[in-house]
């Protein structure tokens, strides 16, 4: 069946670096990769996806981009700030497999 | 819109009782899914509907599981027998189909 993988599980940075993780998927047949952002008591909420067609997508500070012959997407959080710190999960799309999570400090 | 809300928002129960927990998604969103999420992991895919039809289920579901949507518009997830395995959060998320999903605020079960 569908794997998610996600590395790492935890990563800290320098307010102002760049952050980023990394997910391969085992089923060639996803076609929708998206990523999640979820603050501790709270609900996942979705931060950025991007679907087979396309290699790379960016919102403001935030891209995504994805290798389908490798089978491996990863995100990329630039100029990191202190609210970016949460738990961060990749999901392939077939039947909505989730990463493990990593958790992102931020220090200020 | 109102959002994906879940309820109840906290349940305690004892071992070997039954529980259930409702879902509304968003109005128009035909596909509703439900999850698990255990303390530093990610959501665990539980089932989904599209509409009133489930469509599929996790293998890994036990048979204690069981989920709802008769009308097509709120689920239900009813867990019988608990066990102190079963206490986690339980997220319910909606959708368009091939669109992403909005999760609510989950129904944190606790077994005593």
């Amino acid at each position: 069946g569908e794997n998610v993988e996600q590395h790492p599980s935890t990563l800290s940075v320098q307010e102002g670096d760049s952050a980023v993780i990394k997910c391969t998927y085992s089923d060639s047949a996803s076609n929708y990769f998206p990523w999640y952002k979820q603050e501790l008591g709270k609900r996942p909420q979705l931060i950025i996806d991007i679907r087979s067609n396309v290699g790379e997508k960016k919102d403001q500070r935030i891209a995504v981009t994805l290798n389908k012959t490798a089978k491996h997407f990863s995100l990329h959080i630039t100029e990191t700030q202190p609210e970016d710190s949460a738990v961060y999960f990749c999901a392939a799309s077939s039947t909505f497999i989730f990463g493990s999570g990593t958790r992102l400090s931020v220090k200020p | 819109d109102t959002g994906v809300s879940q309820d109840p928002r906290h349940k305690i129960t004892k071992r070997g009782q039954n529980v259930t927990f409702r879902c509304d998604p968003i109005s128009e969103h035909n596909r509703l899914y439900w999850y698990r999420q255990t303390l530093g992991q990610g959501p665990e895919f539980l089932t989904y509907f599209q509409n009133e039809a489930q469509l599929e289920k996790s293998r890994l579901l036990s048979d204690r599981f069981s989920a709802e949507r008769p009308k097509g518009s709120f689920s239900t997830l009813e867990i019988q027998r608990t066990e102190q395995g079963d206490s986690a959060m339980y997220l319910c998320a909606s959708s368009l189909a091939g669109q992403p999903q909005h999760f609510g605020d989950g129904t944190r079960l606790s077994i005593l």
